[in-house]
């Protein structure tokens, strides 16, 4: 079963405009951490933010906020006033406790590719 | 500058062969990981490492081989075993394994002739 969902696949979006990428998780641990990772075309995975399951406080960062809410299991990432560098493939990644064979690794979720166009 | 490079950024694998992506880091962590990217796809487990000389296997190591001899190194072998190999690579690293903040190489593109 997909621990970490994002549910929209493409954004599309005009230079300034904000956007609001969505994540959806699934976890029976009260301890674990969620992540957002960027994947410019270059490849190269991009690391934006860490928080943990205990720390509910929005987190601002220039142009980047998240919305973390535990009540509905969502760890929510908005560009203010998007640019162009923005485009690239956005990744929500959830570690839980050790389970089975894959220790403390990252489930991801499928990625949503964001477009800002001029 | 410390940071995480992998080699050769394309690799193209004939049947039947073997091939090895090169992984080094200059962080000083201990524990590196090995993913796989599909098009359209989060990324999956193949193999991680918390400490030299030990190593585990993830969520899709089947094909697939590595060793951790050195710190700093964890190159990973994909194997003749490994039917669908054309994928992209990506090997990360982090302090302890733990949920700690994993960092990630450039990625190596693998491409079957």
């Amino acid at each position: 079963a997909q621990k970490v969902t994002q549910a929209q696949t493409e954004i599309s979006v005009v230079e300034k405009e904000d956007v609001t990428l969505d994540c959806v998780y699934e976890t029976r641990d009260t301890t674990y951490y969620l992540f957002w990772y960027k994947q410019p075309p270059s490849g190269e995975l991009v690391f934006l933010i860490r928080r943990n399951s205990f720390d509910e406080q929005n987190e601002i960062s220039g142009r980047y906020s998240w919305n973390f809410q535990k009540s509905t299991s969502s760890f929510n990432f908005t560009i203010t006033a998007s640019q162009v560098v923005d485009s690239a493939v956005y990744f929500c990644a959830l570690s839980e406790a050790e389970i089975g064979n894959s220790g403390y690794a990252l489930n991801f979720g499928k990625g949503t590719s964001l477009l800002v166009t001029p | 500058d410390g940071g995480i490079t992998q080699s050769p950024k394309y690799l193209f694998r004939k049947e039947g062969q073997n091939v090895t992506l090169s992984c080094e880091q200059n962080l000083n962590h201990d524990a590196m990981y090995w993913y796989r990217q599909d098009p359209g796809q989060g990324l999956r487990l193949i193999y991680y490492s918390q400490i030299v000389n030990d190593f585990q296997k993830g969520d899709i190591a089947e094909g697939y081989s590595v060793s951790r001899e050195k710190k700093e190194s964890f190159p990973l072998t994909v194997t003749s075993a490994q039917k669908n190999p054309t994928a992209f690579y990506l090997c990360a690293s982090s302090i302890v394994q733990g949920q700690e903040t994993q960092y990630f190489g450039p990625g190596t593109r693998l491409l079957v002739l």
